[in-house]
C-alpha cells in the first residue's frame, strides 16, 4: 500500500484559509487520493477525493499535483469545529483498502 | 438514517474473556471494515469484508476473528482479551471497495482490558 506523508501538526487563525498539504511520491495510477477527518472523541468523516483533476465540494476544495505526487486539502474559511486530524489516504483502486496514516492534527485559533 | 452504528460504546474485559463487538450498517454496503486506535495514533486495519461470505486480514489481525454473513452486520469476535487490546474500535463501510467510495464510520466501541 501507498504511503503518504504529511506534517505532524499545523495552526491556522479563524477565519482564514488553511492548507493542508500531503506526499505521495508512490502513488500508483490506480490510487484515489482520500482525506478524511477526526473531531475528538469522534469516528472519522470523509472530506474529498480526488483522481487526477482538483475537486470542491461543500466542505473543501482538494488540489492534486500534476505529477500526482502531492496533493493539499483547502479548508476556505477555518472555524473552530475544523480543529481536527486530518488524514491523507491513498486508497487503491483494486483493493479499496483505507490504510492511515498519522494525519495533521489542525488547531484553529479564534 | 443511521448509518453504522456500533454496539456496545463502552466495555471493561478481564484479561482472558471474550467477546464480540457489533457492527450494522443500513446502506446496503458490500465493503465493511474494522479498525482500532490506540491513544494518540493514527487507525489501524484489523479486518475486512467485500461482501456476505468474504474477509480478509487487515494490518493487525491477531487477536480478532470477523464473520459476515449478511450484507449489513460485521461483528468483530476478541477470542481471548488482552491488554494490549484495550483501545477504540471504529467499523467502517463503503458502497464498494472501489478508490472512488466514501468510508462511512461508526461512533466507536471504546474498550479497556484490566
Amino acid at each position: 500500500d501507498a504511503k503518504t506523508t504529511q506534517p505532524n501538526s499545523m495552526e491556522s487563525n479563524e477565519e482564514e484559509p488553511v492548507h493542508l498539504p500531503c506526499n505521495h511520491s508512490t502513488i500508483s495510477g490506480t490510487d484515489y487520493i482520500h482525506w478524511y477527518r477526526q473531531l475528538p472523541s469522534q469516528g472519522p468523516e470523509y472530506v474529498i477525493h480526488g483522481l487526477t483533476s482538483n475537486v470542491n465540494n461543500r466542505m473543501a476544495s482538494l488540489a492534486i499535483a500534476e505529477d500526482r505526487k502531492s496533493s493539499t486539502l483547502i479548508l476556505h474559511r477555518a472555524t473552530l469545529r475544523d480543529a481536527a486530524v486530518y488524514y491523507c489516504i491513498l486508497k487503491s483502486g483494486n483493493t479499496g483498502k483505507l490504510i492511515f496514516g498519522q494525519g495533521t492534527t489542525l488547531q484553529v485559533k479564534p | 438514517n443511521a448509518g453504522v452504528t456500533q454496539t456496545p460504546k463502552f466495555q471493561v474485559l478481564k484479561t482472558g474473556q471474550s467477546m464480540t463487538l457489533q457492527c450494522a450498517q443500513d446502506m446496503n454496503h458490500e465493503y465493511m471494515s474494522w479498525y482500532r486506535q490506540d491513544p494518540g495514533m493514527g487507525l489501524r486495519l484489523i479486518h475486512y469484508s467485500v461482501g456476505a461470505g468474504i474477509t480478509d486480514q487487515g494490518e493487525v489481525p491477531n487477536g480478532y476473528n470477523v464473520s459476515r454473513s449478511t450484507t449489513e452486520d460485521f461483528p468483530l469476535r476478541l477470542l481471548s482479551a488482552a491488554p494490549s487490546q484495550t483501545s477504540v474500535y471504529f467499523c467502517a463501510s463503503s458502497y464498494r471497495d472501489r478508490g472512488p467510495s466514501e468510508a462511512f464510520f461508526g461512533q466507536g466501541t471504546r474498550l479497556t482490558v484490566v
